[in-house]
């Protein structure tokens, strides 16, 4: 079936420790986005990828990185986790410019 | 700055219409989206306006005016299942995503 794919689900991660998001699409969609969802705020950009081999940041990248290695992938690393990054995260593609965006099914990570 | 803003909360009755408004002040303007997003789970894509004037998907439809930087979703014969969040988000002159906070639409039997 069509679509992305993010691993873990969920998570609970001690302060300090690193983690990587994993984001799978099989779409061949140029663009690849990473938000978080914080209860009452809209959803937040911290990384972009308009391509495979390019990266961007976006509205709230501290403490965050990624890497567009090839077209399907699009993982998210927390270097040294604190609890403000505690949130949903959203992976997400699109076909090109004003396409509608797709989402995988988030992570609920915890930073304790 | 950039800014969305729709309502928090609304509340309907199953088989009523809803309207949820959304306006925006944004620099520049490449289409406005709505998506709907039940708890717990993914956003899903609704509509997309980038014209003036009223976008019809069956019992949903989309309205845009860019002169006035307003939006709204109508959502008519409310079902249950419509329970959800409506997100309204405007891509601006550098084609990204601006996303307001959410309305959520609690249904009523």
């Amino acid at each position: 079936i069509a679509g992305i794919t993010q691993a873990p689900t969920s998570q609970i991660l001690a302060a300090g420790r690193r983690m990587t998001l994993r984001c799978t699409q099989d779409m061949r969609h140029n663009a690849m986005y990473w938000y978080r969802q914080d209860l009452g705020l809209g959803l937040r950009l911290i990384h972009y990828s308009n391509t495979a081999g390019t990266t961007g940041k976006g509205e709230v990248p501290d403490g965050y990185s990624v890497s567009r290695a090839n077209t399907d992938d699009f993982p998210l690393t927390l270097a040294s986790a604190v609890p403000s990054q505690t949130s949903v995260y959203f992976c997400a593609s699109s076909d090109s410019g004003n396409s509608p965006l797709h989402f995988g099914n988030g992570t609920r990570l915890t930073v304790t | 700055g950039q800014n969305i803003d729709q309502p928090t909360e609304m509340t309907a009755t199953e088989g009523a219409i809803v309207q949820i408004n959304c306006t925006y002040q944004t620099s520049g303007f490449n289409g406005l989206f709505w998506y709907q997003q039940h708890a717990g789970e993914a956003p899903t894509f609704l509509s997309y306006n980038v014209l003036d004037g009223l976008e019809e998907k069956g019992r949903f439809s989309s309205f845009l005016s860019r002169s006035k930087g307003y939006s709204y979703l109508l959502l008519k014969e409310l079902q249950m299942k419509d329970s959800a969040s409506y997100l309204c988000a405007v891509m601006d002159s550098n084609y990204q995503l601006i996303w307001g906070a959410g309305t959520k639409l609690i249904i009523k039997p």
